[in-house]
């Protein structure tokens, strides 16, 4: 079975700090990752995703991912915070096995950006 | 403008009467499924449809149904809605069931059930 899990329910930074939001992952085959963002009263919008490409993939908005095999980790970074940056992040998984297109998710991060 | 469209976007109603959440999606996608989001949980998949007349359960689907007669409609129902089901409700579409293929997510649907 495969599971996201993410470290830290709120993280709070200062503007124009870097941003770390952690995210490791359980699977018994080569995982396709994905980080969503939602701003509040929105939708989820795709941030990046990995898909057994380059370990280091880069997204909108300045964030960017690496895969980790060893560490079955896909932290998400940006290294400079911006106040339009505060949303719920979430990381995912794409499930494996079945007809089924379906995202495992994380429980989310409330990140906060303070002035 | 490619988008999923769910409607109401907020809706709060009483056990035991029957509802529907519409979803729609004007990209041709084959592939649509329903989500809850609850506090701490995360988002868990309630039913998918590969195609029109395709439809089968998610990790949650007890007490909604979903039918799927148009490939660019997927509506979720609540035949006799209770407390537990108040809840974030998304939509979402993709073009197909290749695994790292996007999904587009609806703006939500907030329902509380009292």
């Amino acid at each position: 079975a495969q599971s996201v899990t993410q470290l830290g329910s709120h993280v709070s930074v200062s503007e124009g700090a870097l941003v770390l939001l952690r995210c490791n992952y359980s699977s018994s085959v080569p995982p396709y990752l994905f980080w969503y963002v939602q701003y509040p009263n929105q939708g989820l919008q795709l941030l990046l995703k990995y898909t057994s490409a380059a370990t280091l993939v880069k997204g909108i908005n300045g964030f960017e991912a690496e895969f980790k095999k060893s560490e079955t980790s896909f932290h998400l970074t940006k290294p400079s915070a911006h106040m339009s940056d505060a949303a719920e992040y979430f990381c995912a998984v794409n499930s494996y096995g079945g007809a089924t297109n379906k995202l495992i998710f994380g429980t989310g991060t409330l990140l906060a950006v303070q002035p | 403008e490619a988008q999923v469209t769910q409607n109401p976007r907020y809706l709060i109603t009483v056990t035991g009467k029957k509802l529907t959440v519409t979803c729609s999606q004007n990209m041709n996608h084959e592939y649509m499924s329903w989500y809850r989001q609850d506090p701490g949980l995360g988002l868990r998949q309630i039913y998918y449809s590969m195609n029109v007349e395709v439809t089968d359960k998610g990790d949650v689907p007890e007490g909604y149904k979903v039918s799927r007669k148009e490939k660019r409609n997927f509506p979720l129902i609540l035949e006799s809605p209770s407390p537990n089901q108040t809840s974030l409700y998304f939509c979402a579409s993709s073009s197909d069931l290749y695994r790292d293929n996007e999904q587009f997510f609806g703006p939500g649907t907030r329902l509380t059930v009292l």
